[in-house]
């Protein structure tokens, strides 16, 4: 069982480049989200989805696009990549059982843009 | 709207020490409450949760109560070790989305 994949793990990027993040769980989960994290920022939200073909927008959804074909698969799309998108990203799949709910997370994309 | 709010650090201790973290929230709904760990160049790991009030979430060594009188849910440890040294993110969630709402995160270092 792997959980939640992310690929790549790292990345550097010229701004105006564009690039896909890759995001994959194997359990079944409903939810799945993007999150950015930033020193002194915590873990902000990008976008998410509720299931496969719904998607909504986040705290933070500018400059980013995303798709939910599949259950699996939660791709993020960097349109034209800007300095400011250099962060941490992380992906999280996550469960509501009633009372029972928990997020997994990727490993995380450590993303450079010059 | 809902939002998490943890003490500021960083956070520096001696091993043995004893720890404690606040987080305190507010939250539209009756939430699910979490601390989740980085360790130095890592994802997020869940540490521990609690679901409803009064619960007490506990894990490798840590513990944190559900306070609804208080919405808080502090993080303690009776004795730190330099193996707990990472950031800890405290969280929630409401409703059915499973969307999480942290914290900005504290920065925990145990010194030997």
């Amino acid at each position: 069982n792997a959980g939640v994949t992310q690929t790549p793990k790292f990345q550097v990027l010229k701004t105006g480049q564009s690039m896909t993040l890759q995001c994959a769980q194997d359990m079944n989960h409903e939810y799945m989200s993007w999150y950015r994290q930033d020193p002194g920022m915590g873990l902000r939200l990008i976008h998410y989805s509720v299931g496969a073909g719904i998607t909504d927008q986040g705290e933070v959804p500018n400059g980013y696009n995303v798709s939910r074909s599949t259950t699996e698969d939660f791709p993020l799309r960097l349109l034209s990549a800007a300095p400011s998108q250099t962060s941490v990203y992380f992906c999280a799949s996550s469960y509501s059982r009633g009372w029972n709910t928990e997020a997994f997370f990727g490993q995380g994309t450590r993303l450079t843009v010059v | 709207g809902n939002s998490v709010t943890q003490m500021e650090g960083p956070v520096t201790l001696s091993e043995e020490a004893f720890l404690t973290i606040n987080c305190t929230y507010t939250a539209t709904g009756y939430p699910s409450l979490f601390w989740y760990v980085q360790y130095p160049g890592e994802g997020l790991q869940l540490l521990l949760k609690a679901t409803k009030a009064d619960d007490k979430g506990s894990n490798k060594g840590f513990e944190a109560t559900y306070r609804k009188e208080t919405t808080s849910f502090h993080l303690e440890k009776g004795s730190v070790q330099v193996s707990d040294s990472a950031v800890y993110f405290c969280a929630l969630i409401t409703g059915a989305n499973s969307k999480l709402t942290f914290g900005k995160g504290i920065t925990l270092s145990v010194r030997p």
